[in-house]
């Protein structure tokens, strides 16, 4: 079965800081998803990657997926006290569309 | 607007008592999914329907059961057999038949046994 294996576990930066978090399967991903959890509240969706190579940004967050399809990285760039909570990865382990499974999550702490 | 919402936000529930958690959603998804999270684990399914009268076991159903009478309802019951009830529960929905589905969740519910 596959599985994805997230680093660091945890991960505190100084406000302004640049951080990068990396989520490792053990398949090749056909799709991965990356998602923002504040904590005891449900889970919002940040970006979605299918393509080897494929990079997408949304405000000062950059996720990227590598050629071989079996990593992906999340950067935030000038971090602020808003990007603290739990960052999940997510992959569909069968392209049949069933559900996603996730890694354990890195919790991102924020200091000003 | 359009969501996903899960009911109650906290349960508590004593030992050897069944207890249902609500999961209604407006999105017309066809498929709807629970999650047990726990610290430090990360999101582990459940169940998941893709079809109203139908649902499949995910990686830790045993002490669990759910229903899916309507496309908008998919309720969990946590049954005494469960060992290790105490846990946050998400609920999630998605489109099905376009490829990888992103599924939206929603807000949790926390279940103590007390």
């Amino acid at each position: 079965s596959q599985e994805l294996e997230q680093s660091p576990q945890s991960l505190i930066v100084q406000e302004g800081k640049n951080l990068t978090i990396n989520c490792t399967s053990s398949k090749t991903l056909y799709g991965l998803y990356w998602y923002k959890q504040k904590y005891g509240e449900g889970l919002i969706f940040l970006m979605m990657l299918q393509k080897g190579g494929e990079e997408k940004s949304h405000e000062k967050i950059t996720a990227k997926l590598d050629e071989k399809k079996q990593q992906s990285s999340l950067h935030i760039t000038a971090s602020q006290p808003s990007h603290a909570g739990i960052y999940l990865c997510g992959a569909d382990p069968d392209q049949a569309g069933t559900a996603l499974i996730f890694g354990k999550g890195t919790t991102l702490s924020v200091s000003s | 607007d359009g969501g996903i919402t899960q009911s109650p936000k906290y349960l508590f529930r004593k030992e050897g008592q069944n207890v249902t958690l609500s999961c209604e959603q407006n999105l017309n998804h066809d498929a709807m999914y629970w999650y047990r999270q726990d610290p430090g684990q990360g999101l582990r399914l459940i169940y998941y329907s893709q079809i109203v009268n139908d649902f499949q076991k995910g990686d830790i159903a045993e002490g669990y059961s759910v229903s899916r009478e309507k496309k908008e309802s998919f309720p969990l019951t946590v049954t005494s057999a469960q060992k290790n009830p105490t846990a946050f529960y998400l609920c999630a929905s998605s489109i099905i038949g376009q490829g990888v589905p992103e599924a939206f969740f929603g807000q949790g519910t926390r279940l103590t046994v007390v």
